[in-house]
């Protein structure tokens, strides 16, 4: 297990499509988290998943945006009738719950641009 | 609600020189404090982490950080900087119980040669 995996790296879509990002989190962490990064800015949070319960979603997350969690493993996120100002990087990351806060592992994202 | 300032948004150094990259956070609950550094089209790797007790935290590749509460920073610094350190770096905080992560806006590092 070499850490956070994403696929694919590089989407381009056209305005209108719907798109599906995956990601395999490090096999013992519980709890998986994805990000939106875009250009010059931080990271912002959008989504957390404990074992396969969604527990938390930002205000970020329209209804065109879903994830899931099936089985408490890999996620998807699928963004419905893209728009441009979707075009950013997509993060995800994983970490193990624990009683003490511990490091969540980032995977190297998913560049989206829409055209 | 929980937010993050990273005041400066690009640094220049001279290669070997020491740098500090400064963060001030808010909060009404204890905290968590991270810093990230992020290299071109890559995710974000920890450099280090604040949970409890020293003050002064070390990291990797050289970068330490120093929590002060009264003043509510966690400025990162490193004597002698290299080519290499040439990143964005992002301060980032949660408070107990709350793994989500607010970041800053980030700092670009450039070293000069």
């Amino acid at each position: 297990d070499t850490g956070v995996s994403q696929n694919p790296r590089h989407k381009i879509t056209k305005r209108g499509q719907n798109v599906t990002f995956r990601c395999d989190p490090i096999s013992e962490h519980n709890r998986l988290y994805w990000y939106r990064q875009t250009l010059g800015q931080g990271p912002e949070f959008l989504t957390y998943f404990q074992n396969e319960a969604q527990l938390e979603k930002s205000r970020l997350l329209s209804d065109r945006f879903s994830a899931e969690r099936p089985k408490g493993s890999f996620s998807t996120l699928e963004i419905q009738r893209t728009e441009q100002g979707d075009s950013a990087m997509y993060l995800c990351a994983s970490s193990l719950e624990s009683a003490l806060n511990t490091e969540a592992f980032f995977g190297q994202g998913t560049r989206l641009t829409v055209v | 609600a929980q937010s993050v300032t990273q005041l400066d948004s690009q640094v220049p150094v001279f290669e070997e020189a020491p740098v500090e990259l400064r963060c001030n956070y808010s909060s009404s609950v204890s905290v968590y404090l991270f810093w990230y550094v992020q290299y071109p089209n890559q995710g974000l790797q920890l450099l280090l982490k604040y949970l409890s007790g020293s003050t002064l935290v070390k990291g990797i590749n050289g970068f330490e950080a120093e929590f002060n509460k009264s003043q509510t920073s966690f400025h990162l610094r490193k004597p002698s900087v290299h080519i290499s350190d040439t990143a964005e770096y992002f301060c980032a905080v949660t408070d107990f119980g709350n793994e989500k992560l607010t970041f800053g806006t980030g700092t670009r590092l450039t070293i000069i040669p």
